[in-house]
């Protein structure tokens, strides 16, 4: 069945990098799209970054430019969110989702990682 | 941008009651748009795709309608476990953005 499993919560100090892990299994990895959305406590959901894991391309929120990167490692399934310049209004549970359909274009995204919790404290 | 708008942000109701959650988009979106239902302390769950597709394994009693810039979320006979807000989200063009989402509770 598909899963995507996250990496464990992390807490960081304003100004600093975390990157959270996102870990597919049950299908074949390049051949669906995956996004990062992140939440805000007692917040709604935010839209981040979609990537085609089977070139790498990727499209970022324009909120998060120049400070979001998304990578994938095909050899291990796994897509890499990273979040630079950290401040506290990032404190945020970070998910990972897939889209529902082969290489189905608009996506709708259907499996969804546990999420990850970040802190930003100082 | 395209900016979804929700309406009600909040709605209380008895069970076996009739929900209906209205979502409007800034722009014409087609028929991008899809339901996540987001119960506390777990990840959302899709509803509906592409306005009015049903998923397998969601209960028959969750519906959706509308194209272009209106849509519509139903919820026939509301059930106890039905509890949780409802967020709706397009794709139709990058960058894509959610509703702030609409509380459900029980009366």
């Amino acid at each position: 069945q598909v899963q995507l499993v996250q990496s464990g919560a992390e807490v960081k100090k304003p100004g600093a990098s975390v990157k959270v892990s996102c870990k597919a299994s049950g299908y074949t990895f390049i051949n669906y799209f995956i996004h990062w959305v992140r939440q805000a406590p007692g917040q709604g959901l935010e839209w981040m970054a979609i990537v085609n894991p089977r070139y790498g391309s990727t499209d970022y929120a324009q909120n998060f430019q120049g400070r979001v990167t998304m990578t994938t490692d095909t050899s291990t399934n796994t897509i890499y969110m990273e979040l630079t310049s950290l401040r506290s209004e990032d404190t945020a549970l970070y998910y990972c989702s897939r889209a529902e359909a082969y290489e189905v274009w608009p996506p709708a995204f259907e499996f969804w990682g546990q999420g990850t919790l970040v802190t930003v404290s100082s | 941008e395209i900016v979804l708008t929700q309406s009600p942000d909040f709605q209380s109701v008895t069970p076996k009651e009739k929900v209906t959650i209205t979502c409007r988009a800034s722009q014409s979106i087609g028929s991008s748009l899809h339901w996540y239902q987001q119960k506390p302390n777990q990840s959302p769950k899709l509803l509906i795709k592409y306005a009015s597709q049903s998923l397998s394994g969601v209960p028959s009693r969750f519906s959706g309608s509308g194209s272009g810039t209106d849509f519509t979320l139903t919820i026939n006979s509301l059930e106890a476990e039905d509890v949780a807000t409802y967020y709706c989200y397009h794709s139709s063009i990058l960058p894509f953005t959610f509703g702030p989402g609409t509380k459900v509770d029980i009366k």
